[in-house]
């Protein structure tokens, strides 16, 4: 079956570093790769998204790529702000789009000022 | 991007009692999705509802426990049936508005007691 694993924290940062949250998966095919952030008390937000192999997608600032060679989907950033403290989920849809999605146990990350 | 609006977003409820969730699209969607978040958790899914038909559901959720609804294209009912502790959650409606773009409502907190 599909599954996402991404690596879990919390993760800590200073204010304007450089931020990578790793992510991998386990599906058949080519499935659809995505990003969500969830604020405090807050639902959660489709932050990027990516259906095909070497397909980047981007949103304010964050980027990640889909690399099939490595079944991977890292979430980057150049420089954190204090705002971007949130929990991070990475989640993975199945070839053909007819089912829900998959979802890692989330990141929380924490920015510091 | 779709606004998807739940009710009631929060509720404490007795043990051995039901409560139903209501979700609201703002624009018609053939694809609608109930996930549960335990406390600190991923998001698992629960089941996919489609109108016009019966909902499916994820392995270890049965329709005797969760009852879905769908009974027009921007309107899902989630119940939660003989609540006990355990089913303590954040329960979230999603929806899928043009290919692979999965939007969520803000979900609804349960409490158990």
């Amino acid at each position: 079956g599909n599954s996402v694993t991404q690596m879990e924290g919390p993760v800590t940062l200073s204010e304007e570093a450089f931020l990578t949250i790793n992510c991998t998966y386990t599906a058949t095919g080519y499935p659809s790769l995505f990003w969500y952030v969830q604020y405090p008390g807050e639902g959660l937000q489709l932050l990027l998204k990516a259906t095909k192999a070497d397909d980047k997608g981007s949103n304010k600032g964050f980027e990640a790529t889909y690399r099939k060679e490595t079944t991977s989907f890292h979430l980057e950033k150049g420089s954190v702000q204090v705002s971007d403290s949130a929990v991070y989920f990475c989640a993975l849809r199945s070839v053909g789009g007819a089912d829900g999605l998959t979802f890692g146990k989330g990141t929380h990350l924490i920015i510091q000022p | 991007s779709a606004v998807i609006s739940q009710k009631p977003s929060r509720d404490i409820c007795q043990r051995g009692t039901s409560l139903t969730i209501q979700c609201q699209v703002d624009s018609q969607v053939t694809m609608m999705f109930w996930y549960r978040q335990q406390p600190g958790q991923s998001l698992t899914l629960i089941a996919t509802a489609n109108q016009g038909s019966e909902a499916t559901y994820e392995s270890g959720f049965v329709i005797d426990k969760f009852p879905i609804s769908r009974p027009n294209l921007t309107f899902s009912t989630l119940t939660v049936s003989n609540m006990s502790p355990e089913d303590s959650s954040i329960y979230l409606c999603s929806a899928e508005q043009g290919a692979n773009t999965i939007y969520f409502g803000e979900g609804s907190w349960l409490t158990v007691v």
